[in-house]
């Protein structure tokens, strides 16, 4: 398997302009998650799924923060307008779960790292 | 509460030498506890695990060892080198989760 799959890997945008993050997680995996990471606030669980149904989205930080996951092999993180504050690596990670013969580790994306300007 | 005490968070030791970074949590139902490299740039990798139902695991120069009594787990780096140089992240599975903590910069010092 290829792992867990993201794009884009950098993006660049100006303040106010519309942000979307692709996630293609492994195959078989019913777990999704996309995590935002910063110097200040380390890892931060936004958002995520269990088979393709948002569970807790507690973490989102406001309204300019929208998740989907349309189907079991595609979800999308977007953010509308976008703020410098934005400026993150956002992570997506995949997890069998209970299902997964490894128990329930989960496996990170390489990232999307996006800078507002 | 929820989250994962870590400590430290930075460790600088010099190559040959040991690291130990400590985690603590307070729900006693968390049975899986993975550990995760993030090099600089890249993305977090696991590199070790533990479950509830042993004390101690080793890989090779890293070990973890749980005391779920006392709610602690930490990692063990023996030998250290250069390439070891990394965030090292332990984590906790929630309720259909996973709890991180901040994170321990080691610098591995040539």
């Amino acid at each position: 398997d290829a792992g867990v799959i993201q794009s884009p890997r950098h993006e660049v945008t100006e303040m106010g302009q519309e942000v979307t993050l692709r996630c293609k997680p492994i195959s078989g995996h019913d777990y999704l998650f996309w995590y935002r990471q910063t110097m200040m606030r380390g890892l931060e669980l936004l958002i995520y799924f269990n088979n393709n149904v948002p569970i807790d989205d507690s973490g989102m930080p406001e309204d300019r923060f929208s998740a989907k996951m349309p189907n079991a092999s595609f979800s999308t993180l977007k953010i509308q307008p976008s703020e410098p504050r934005d400026s993150a690596v956002y992570f997506c990670a995949s997890s069998g779960g209970l299902l997964d013969y490894s128990g329930n580790t989960i496996y990170f994306g390489e990232g999307s790292w996006l800078t507002v300007v | 509460g929820e989250n994962v005490e870590q400590h430290p968070s930075t460790l600088s030791v010099q190559e040959g030498d040991s690291a130990v970074i400590k985690c603590t949590y307070s729900d006693s139902a968390s049975n899986y506890f993975p550990w995760y490299k993030q090099e600089l740039g890249k993305r977090p990798q696991l590199i070790i695990d533990i479950r509830s139902n042993v004390g101690e695991k080793k890989d090779q120069r890293i070990a973890v060892t749980l005391n779920k009594t006392a709610k602690h787990f930490s990692l063990h780096i023996t030998e250290t080198q250069p390439e070891d140089s990394a965030v090292y992240f332990c984590a906790r599975e929630g309720t259909y989760k996973y709890i991180f903590g901040t994170g321990t910069r080691l610098k591995v010092l040539a």
